[in-house]
């Protein structure tokens, strides 16, 4: 079973408006990290934030963090073309980097 | 510029043929993974090493095996016991072992025909 699952699967707003996106998980960890995926490539580490970390930020990226509900959140303001992407929260189990399937977002022109 | 590269960008190979991917990164990282990436899912992974001369088997280990002779290099390669690998595969490397940030290469396409 996955440790953390993406909600929704996909998303699709118009641009300028803003993006949420959010991961649960299943087991306590020691930080939690979003990642970006642009089609057909690697992936791009945005924000790591640490469980004793509720909120951290980064341009237009705000991350939350609920360890008692055991969600994050990820927030994109302002969304452009450019964030059309796959987002994909990583979580740590047992000394590993867990993967979950992914939030496609669609930034409509 | 520091980086991670993998090659070729596409692979196709015909079943019952073993084939290497290549990764390769100068950022002085000591840890470096393998995942697979199928359409629509999560990364899958395969081989991780934590220093060099060194690897342990991830998730899905079955049908690939790595080699890790230098701090630069972890390739992979994908033999004909691996029953389904036509997928996405992704190189990554971090600072060392452990739960932190991980960079990433391009990617290689692998079809089998």
């Amino acid at each position: 079973s996955q440790q953390g699952e993406e909600d929704p699967q996909a998303l699709s707003i118009q641009e300028g408006e803003n993006a949420t996106m959010n991961c649960s998980y299943k087991t306590s960890i020691n930080n939690l990290q979003w990642y970006r995926q642009n089609s057909g490539r690697g992936l791009v580490h945005l924000i790591l934030i640490r469980s004793n970390e509720r909120e951290k930020h980064s341009g237009r990226l705000r991350v939350t963090l609920d360890t008692s509900k055991k969600s994050s959140s990820l927030l994109i303001t302002a969304s452009r073309a450019a964030d059309t992407a796959s987002y994909f929260c990583a979580t740590d189990v047992d000394d590993k980097i867990i993967f979950g399937k992914g939030t496609r977002l669609h930034i409509l022109p | 510029d520091g980086g991670i590269t993998q090659s070729p960008k596409y692979l196709f190979r015909k079943e019952g043929q073993n084939v290497t991917l290549s990764c390769e990164q100068n950022l002085n990282h000591d840890a470096m993974y393998w995942y697979r990436q199928d359409p629509g899912q999560g990364l899958r992974l395969i081989y991780y090493s934590q220093i060099v001369n060194d690897f342990q088997k991830g998730d899905i280990a079955e049908g690939y095996s790595v080699s890790r002779e230098k701090k630069e290099s972890f390739p992979l390669t994908v033999t004909s016991a691996q029953k389904n690998p036509t997928a996405f595969y992704l190189c990554a490397s971090s600072t060392d072992y452990g739960t932190g940030e991980q960079f990433f290469g391009p990617g290689t396409r692998l079809t089998v025909l």
